[in-house]
């Protein structure tokens, strides 16, 4: 079964600054893919971005951008010029590729506060 | 921009009782799932829907839940006799079947807070 760790419970940026949350997967798959959500005190998710495996290119949204290191399996997110409306509950998801549309797996979360 | 929708946002109902969760997926997509978080936990994955049957469901998804897409819009989930512990947020969310070899992203909803006592 695949897991996905989350091991740092919280973490602080200050405004504009740069911060990395890290996030690493087991799995026996070589086709899947991975996300990044983001769930504010509303609690509803928002999908960051996603990046797919076979792709060696980190994805990137705007200020939001990947490391991904297949052969570590590990997936971290680095949120450049932190804004206030970051401060969120960041969870780290798997997807395996073996099945169209197949579950996700979550993490457990980490909470990120931004100090003004 | 389309999204997922969800209703009610907070039902507190009774242990014992029966609780229907409501979902309107967007409206191309042709997957369905339903997860919950209890609160200060990791989101789990609780079942998944398409062309009307269960794909898969998890060790959660017992006798007492069940999926239904009684029409073309909505997509529900049945708590038979709800427990304390199904006391979560529950999300929706969907997918569209692009056709493609790649597993297309699914979008949440904005989750109904459950609270049994």
């Amino acid at each position: 079964a695949q897991t996905v760790t989350q091991s740092q419970p919280e973490m602080s940026v200050q405004e504009a600054e740069t911060v990395t949350l890290s996030c690493t997967y087991d799995t026996s798959e070589s086709d899947y893919y991975l996300f990044w959500y983001k769930q504010p005190p509303s609690r509803q998710m928002i999908l960051v971005i996603r990046q797919e495996a076979y792709k060696q290119q980190n994805a990137t949204e705007n200020r939001f951008s990947v490391n991904f290191q297949k052969a570590a399996k590990s997936f971290s997110l680095k949120i450049s010029d932190s804004q206030l409306g970051d401060a969120a509950m960041y969870f780290c998801a798997y997807q395996g590729g073996t099945g169209a549309n197949s579950k996700l797996t979550f993490g457990k979360g980490i909470t990120l506060s931004v100090r003004p | 921009e389309p999204e997922v929708t969800q209703t009610p946002s907070h039902q507190v109902t009774q242990m014992g009782q029966e609780v229907i969760l409501r979902c309107v997926p967007i409206s191309n997509h042709l997957y369905f799932y339903w997860y919950r978080q209890i609160l200060g936990q990791k989101v789990e994955f609780l079942v998944s829907f398409y062309n009307n049957e269960i794909s898969e469901k998890s060790e959660i998804f017992d006798d007492q839940f069940s999926v239904e897409r009684p029409d073309g819009s909505n997509f529900t989930l049945k708590i038979r006799s709800t427990k304390l512990e199904d006391s979560a947020m529950y999300f929706c969310a969907s997918s569209e079947n692009s056709g493609g070899a790649e597993a297309d992203t699914q979008y949440f909803g904005p989750g109904t807070r459950l609270t049994v006592l």
